[in-house]
């Protein structure tokens, strides 16, 4: 299975408050988690990747932080939001049996005011 | 590092006709992966077709079918008779031979499938 929950679906939060968006995974365990941004208009930018508990790669210098503190949850935080963090975050993981491809979950929709 | 380019920001289809969306890209690599996403207005993401670099033949997902020039770093994705399902975003990706890595995507073509 590559089912993928993310929480919450939408949030609105104002300038320079917190944020924690979750993202849990079902399936074999040890997978490769992702998060992404889609910003109005534009493709899909890369965030943070992790292929192991504690371990998170940053691909992008910003205000926001990744952790993955269980195997099969992944986690995005800031401690204070910009206006320019507002977005589409969406949560992926690689397949079952593969990493050669990758499957999303259903997103969470931010907007930051 | 990679780029993909998706030259058509929007495009158009009537239902049950057949449309072309393009892709290229960049990479100095000769083994990779390349992909098709779909994100309908629902803003999920959903794979539609995967190719790999190293096979000559092109992938088929029924009414989906891409056509991969490796040598012109061209993949493009052919849908057959549009239905009007069919209407979303579609970004073309990109991922490296050693797999674990990330994927890199295009901007996307809106295509609007008319009845």
């Amino acid at each position: 299975s590559q089912t993928i929950h993310q929480w919450p679906a939408t949030l609105v939060q104002p300038v320079g408050s917190p944020l924690s968006l979750e993202c849990t995974v079902e399936g074999t365990s040890n997978p490769n988690l992702y998060w992404y941004r889609q910003a109005a208009g534009r493709g899909l930018q890369l965030l943070f990747y992790s292929v192991g508990i504690g371990q998170i790669s940053s691909e992008v210098p910003q205000n926001l932080s990744a952790s993955r503190p269980q195997d099969r949850q992944f986690i995005l935080s800031s401690k204070k939001l910009l206006l320019s963090d507002s977005g589409f975050y969406l949560c992926a993981r690689d397949g079952d049996s593969t990493t050669d491809t990758q499957y999303f979950g259903p997103g969470t929709r931010l907007t930051v005011l | 590092a990679q780029t993909v380019t998706q030259s058509q920001p929007e495009m158009s289809v009537q239902e049950a006709e057949t449309v072309t969306l393009s892709c290229t890209y960049d990479t100095s690599e000769s083994n990779y992966y390349l992909f098709w996403y779909k994100q309908p207005p629902s803003r999920q993401m959903i794979l539609v077709i995967r190719q790999e670099a190293y096979k000559q033949q092109n992938a088929t997902e029924n009414r989906f079918s891409v056509n991969f020039q490796k040598a012109a770093k061209s993949f493009s994705l052919k849908i057959s008779d549009s239905q009007l399902g069919d209407t979303a975003m579609y970004f073309c990706a990109f991922m490296r031979w050693s797999g674990n890595t990330p994927l890199v995507f295009g901007k996307g073509t809106r295509l609007s499938v008319i009845a």
